[in-house]
């Protein structure tokens, strides 16, 4: 089993929906969860933390963590076409500051 | 603006020689950074872990005499591609966490070796 599972897509979402991205995890001591978002040929670019349970908002986007069912979920709401690229789920892992990725799901906005 | 800057960007170079790559946190000091390899249409590997001061840990599979890791000051790592083949070609990306938190990452280095 992967440490980190994500659907690698590709998404397509119509311009102004929600585009829901999941992720789950292995490592049930795991503290701090990422979504990174990368363009074609980018780094990733950091979009949004959460550390515990529940949903942490930050304008268009919403991450939700359940620490139980070791998921975690991105949403974007009123998708916009610049949107588009891979997203990237990241976890450290228990006792370290190491990073283990996702394999990225690629989300299309289509205008 | 970034805090963490890599370079170079791109590099193109002959089978055989060697490439070195910069990573520098720019507005705090890491202890700790770290060296991934993208290849195309792939996530993020990690390839090793680059510690101020002392050796750097390599995850399983990465050959630590190819691909050598400095880590001279808490604001510079270095990661030095030995004797590079066209299969080292890749995405290099640094990373460090600022505020022990959250991961920064490098622009990036597109290696080309012909």
């Amino acid at each position: 089993q992967k440490e980190v599972e994500q659907n690698s897509g590709p998404l397509s979402v119509p311009e102004g929906a929600i585009a829901s991205l999941n992720c789950t995890y292995s490592d049930r001591g795991s503290q701090s969860f990422f979504w990174y978002r990368q363009y074609s040929g980018k780094s990733p670019e950091l979009i949004m933390s959460i550390y515990s349970n529940g949903d942490k908002e930050d304008g268009r986007f919403t991450a939700q963590l359940n620490k139980a069912s070791q998921y975690v979920s991105l949403l974007i709401r009123d998708s916009q076409p610049s949107d588009s690229a891979t997203y990237l789920c990241a976890v450290t892992i228990q006792g370290a500051q190491k990073l283990v990725f996702g394999q990225g799901t690629r989300l299309t906005i289509n205008p | 603006g970034a805090v963490v800057s890599q370079h170079p960007s791109r590099v193109i170079c002959k089978s055989g020689t060697s490439v070195k790559i910069e990573c520098r946190s720019l507005d705090f000091q890491a202890t700790t950074m770290f060296w991934y390899r993208q290849f195309p249409k792939q996530s993020l590997m990690l390839m090793a872990t680059s510690n101020e001061g002392s050796k750097a840990t390599y995850e399983q599979g990465v050959e630590k005499d190819k691909f050598l890791i400095n880590h001279a000051s808490l604001t510079l790592s270095t990661l030095t591609v030995t004797s590079a083949h066209p299969e080292d070609s890749s995405f290099y990306i640094c990373s460090a966490f600022r505020q022990g938190a959250e991961a920064f990452f490098g622009q990036g280095t597109r290696l080309t070796v012909v």
